[in-house]
């Protein structure tokens, strides 16, 4: 198991660009999540899936964000238009979500770091 | 909606001294709480967790914490810190006991610790 991964691990773009970003959960994990830490900040919550449903958005994530995870295992983030504002840290972490009670190994990636010029 | 509170912005302590971290959380029930560390552009590393259960919870690398429900508090401790310590540390809080999952977590602005020699 090597853990999360996301790719790549630093982005530099020019303002007005499409950005990709690709997280690979834990083999296991059905559930994968994305988040965003601007400096100085925690982590804030983007959107979800649990599978290749997509179960949450926040209202962070604007029509310019798109997320998806087709077959269920890794997923991308693309940001359209890129904007200064978008400048951040992008996590990715998964987690199993069983039948029973509880949620486990909730385990973060390196992250990918976006900066937009 | 839930909140996590993270008072301390900054906190300096020597080498070998011990260590808290204080952490409150705002939420409907019994949360998920978690507490997690960040070197210096890396991700994420989960410490340790709190479910259900005993409410004195040990982690990794000799931390842990305590869940007290009258003061909605999940505070970490160290008895003596190393200077590999040093880093930034986020409380977390997501779903409930109740409903059987963490999903989105939702993070505090962090704590950096600095220790000295």
């Amino acid at each position: 198991d090597t853990g999360v991964s996301q790719d790549p691990r630093h982005k530099i773009t020019k303002r007005g660009q499409n950005v990709t970003f690709r997280c690979d959960p834990i083999s296991e994990h059905n559930r994968l999540y994305w988040y965003r830490q601007t400096l100085g900040q925690g982590p804030e919550f983007l959107t979800y899936f649990q599978n290749e449903a997509q179960l949450e958005k926040s209202r962070l994530l604007s029509d310019r964000f798109s997320a998806e995870r087709p077959k269920g295992s890794f997923s991308t983030l693309e940001i359209q238009r890129t904007e200064q504002g978008d400048s951040a840290m992008y996590l990715c972490a998964s987690s199993y979500r069983g039948s029973g009670i509880g949620n486990y190994g909730y385990t973060f990636g390196s992250g990918t770091r976006l900066t937009v010029v | 909606a839930q909140s996590v509170t993270q008072p301390d912005i900054h906190i300096t302590v020597s080498e070998g001294a011990s260590l808290e971290l204080r952490c409150n959380y705002s939420y409907g029930a019994t949360p998920y709480l978690f507490w997690y560390v960040q070197s210096p552009g890396q991700g994420l590393q989960l410490l340790l967790k709190y479910f259900s259960g005993d409410t004195l919870v040990q982690g990794i690398k000799g931390f842990e914490a305590e869940f007290k429900r009258s003061q909605s508090s999940f505070n970490l401790r160290k008895p003596s810190v190393h200077w590999s310590d040093a880093a930034e540390y986020f409380c977390a809080v997501g779903g409930t006991y109740n409903t059987g999952t963490a999903s989105k977590l939702t993070f505090g602005t962090g704590t950096r610790l600095q220790v000295t020699l």
